[in-house]
């Protein structure tokens, strides 16, 4: 029972590069979220899937593109990385009002 | 919009020591609440949660009540262990449109229980 996997547990960047974060969830949440935890900032909201096939703005999505692939998978894309950026990302999943359940983190540094 | 204030840490205690983490909320309508723990180097576990006024959580030893008179959610713990050690979040969910609850977290308070 693996829940929320994310992947890459660890990236280091440069300026301008691009990647993108994977997130696989198996508990058949209807519900995807993509977070990012900076010192004394507490978790703030990138993007969102309420549902497969959909996606909205959370409270900091600029610099940031989601694609909801199917219900199991939602990624988040860099495509043009800053050292703004550099943080930690938790991917979170649920099903209706129903607690959410995070994975474990990316940890992603930006030079 | 909706907001959550807990207090700012770090929290030292010694190890049996009673543990309170304050955590007041601001919400437009009837929201549910929770207790996220963060352990170093992993992600948010569910600790507790109450849905509705007058609801008590509980987990672990750990309590919250849903005070809704006073927009409150304290975690309390009666003797903190050094394993308590952690970073806990409170949070809040309300429902948003389109089939959607968001969460809103508060700024997480680092407790620190030394033997």
């Amino acid at each position: 029972n693996a829940g929320v996997t994310q992947t890459p547990k660890f990236q280091v960047l440069k300026t301008g590069q691009s990647m993108t974060l994977q997130c696989a969830q198996d508990m058949n949440h209807n519900s995807m979220y993509w977070y990012r935890q900076d010192p004394g900032m507490g978790l703030r909201l990138i993007y969102y899937s309420a549902s497969e096939g959909t996606t909205d703005k959370g409270e900091v999505p600029n610099g940031y593109n989601v694609s909801r692939l199917n219900k199991r998978e939602f990624s988040l894309r860099l495509e043009s990385a800053a050292p703004s950026q550099t943080s930690v990302y938790f991917c979170a999943s649920k099903r209706g009002n129903q607690p959410q359940h995070f994975g474990d983190g990316t940890r992603l540094s930006i030079l | 919009g909706d907001s959550v204030t807990q207090m700012e840490g770090p929290v030292t205690l010694s190890e049996e020591a009673f543990l309170t983490i304050n955590c007041t909320y601001t919400a437009t309508g009837y929201p549910s609440l929770f207790w996220y723990v963060q352990y170093p180097g992993e992600g948010l576990q569910l600790l507790l949660k109450a849905t509705k006024a007058d609801d008590k959580g509980s987990n672990k030893g750990f309590e919250a009540t849903y005070r809704k008179e006073t927009t409150s959610f304290h975690l309390e713990k009666g003797s903190v262990q050094v394993s308590d050690s952690a970073v806990y979040f409170c949070a809040l969910s309300e429902y948003s449109g389109a089939g959607s609850y968001q969460l809103t977290f508060g700024k997480g308070t680092k407790l620190s229980v030394i033997p």
